[in-house]
């Protein structure tokens, strides 16, 4: 099964500064027809996970253009420009490449 | 504007047997691929199960596999788990998710299923 390795596993960020959170996979993530599968989630405290980012850069609909991802091969990012208070919550990546997807360990924003 | 329902968790015996329901709504359901996520209480989250369009291609997380059962009724909208001989280890929060290229992109608000003596 690919892993998916999250860094760091805790963030504290100040309202207003960027953010970014890492994300390795064992295996490269390049899809037969160009694009890297690999998503991005929030899970706010106490609801569902939404998903933020797909097939590595593309923001999902109504999300802010704070928001945004990058990345190759097997390295991910997910930055967040400047962070505002709504942003706490865990984010996760996951790998939808082949069966069993796989997700990260999550990654902690906590407003400081 | 998209709506995913879970329902059918509960708490179960060790062995036992759960069926879990997902209406979905806003959206033509029968033109998407459909996924199934778990989420034990304050731990991360894994994917359990995933089908396509008419039913006929399904994937399941090898932990479940043998004892899960995903499946679609387009007619109604609706995804369905069956999950059998229940483990401790299944108790969690299961969520339905509309497939978009790959990603989970519509999420329900989830269903609890606890497995207990």
């Amino acid at each position: 099964d690919t892993v998916m390795t999250q860094s760091p596993l805790s963030l504290p960020v100040t309202p207003g500064e960027p953010a970014s959170i890492s994300c390795r996979s064992s295996e490269s993530l390049l899809h037969s027809r160009g694009y890297y599968s690999v998503h991005w989630y929030l899970q706010k405290p106490g609801q569902s996970p939404q998903l933020l980012i797909y097939q590595a850069s593309n923001r999902a609909s109504g999300v802010p253009d704070r928001f945004s991802g990058s990345g190759s091969g097997t390295d991910f990012i997910l930055k967040i420009s400047r962070v505002e208070t709504e942003d706490a919550g865990v984010y996760y990546c996951m790998q939808a490449l082949e069966p069993p997807y796989t997700f990260g360990q999550g990654t902690k924003l906590e407003i400081k | 504007e998209v709506q995913l329902v879970e329902s059918g968790g509960g708490l179960v015996q060790p062995g036992g047997s759960l069926r879990l329901s997902c209406v979905g709504s806003g959206f033509t359901f029968s033109r998407y691929w459909m996924h199934w996520v778990r989420q034990v209480p304050g731990k991360g989250l894994l994917w359990v199960a995933r089908l396509n369009e008419d039913g006929n291609w399904i994937d399941y997380a090898d932990s479940v596999k043998g004892r899960f059962t995903i499946s679609r009724d387009n007619a109604k909208d609706t995804l369905y788990l069956q999950m059998n001989s229940l483990r401790a280890e299944d108790t969690a929060m299961y969520y339905c998710s509309k497939d978009l290229s790959g990603a989970a992109d519509s999420w329900g608000q989830g269903t609890l299923v606890t497995v207990s003596s």
